[in-house]
């Protein structure tokens, strides 16, 4: 089965620090993407970055990036330089079947000033 | 602007009622999905569309119903059969709906049973 795990409910970290939120997950397949969506209070949910699977690359968008293990099915969200906007759930996505995305239970992120 | 809108933001069910919760984009997306949250749980998937007058059953499709009549709608109706709706619900669309897309969300329904 096609699983995607997120091993931390909560997490703090305060302002301008570093914070990594941990993923894991599980497939058969060789190909495919990773994906981070952040949730603020607004509940609109936002992609932060995604990871191509087969690239040997770690993916960054400004002060977001991944440590991605494919070996050992890891995908983690780094987060530099946090700020107060941060504060939000992160949840780790991986699609089965070429077409759903099935999501982690999410890992709530509080930025303390 | 470009984007899903969802309505209305709170919606309350009486006990054998069915409601239905719009889901509208202009974003020229094929494919259209909705999810549903639980508290300390992540989004499940109700059900999807990647084409008009084409939806498939997602994770937990029972007690729900949807239509794909226009491009742009994607409307989802929680039955009386759902015995536990009180959960946010979110809709989604993507370009095409290949697994390298990324969604784009509305902002969400909550649904409450009186």
């Amino acid at each position: 089965a096609q699983t995607v795990t997120q091993s931390q409910p909560e997490m703090s970290v305060q302002e301008a620090e570093t914070v990594t939120l941990s993923c894991t997950y599980d497939t058969s397949e060789n190909n495919y993407y990773l994906f981070w969506y952040k949730q603020p209070p607004s509940r609109q949910m936002i992609l932060v970055i995604r990871q191509e699977a087969y690239k040997q690359q770690n993916a960054t968008e400004n002060r977001f990036s991944v440590n991605f293990q494919k070996a050992a099915k890891s995908f983690s969200l780094k987060i530099s330089d946090s700020q107060l906007g941060d504060t939000a759930m992160y949840f780790c996505a991986f699609p089965i079947n070429t077409d759903k995305l099935i999501f982690g239970t999410g890992t709530r992120l509080q930025v303390f000033p | 602007d470009g984007g899903i809108t969802q309505s209305p933001k709170y919606l309350f069910r009486k006990e054998g009622q069915n409601v239905t919760l719009s889901c509208e984009q202009n974003l020229n997306h094929d494919a259209m999905y909705w999810y549903r949250q639980d508290p300390g749980q992540g989004l499940r998937l109700i059900y999807y569309s990647q084409i008009v007058n084409d939806f498939q059953k997602g994770d937990i499709a029972e007690g729900y119903s949807v239509s794909r009549e226009k491009k742009e709608s994607f409307p989802l109706t929680v039955t009386s059969a759902q015995k536990n709706p009180t959960a946010f619900y979110l809709c989604a669309s993507s370009n095409y709906g290949s697994q390298h897309e990324k969604l784009f969300f509305g902002s969400g329904t909550q649904l409450s049973v009186l």
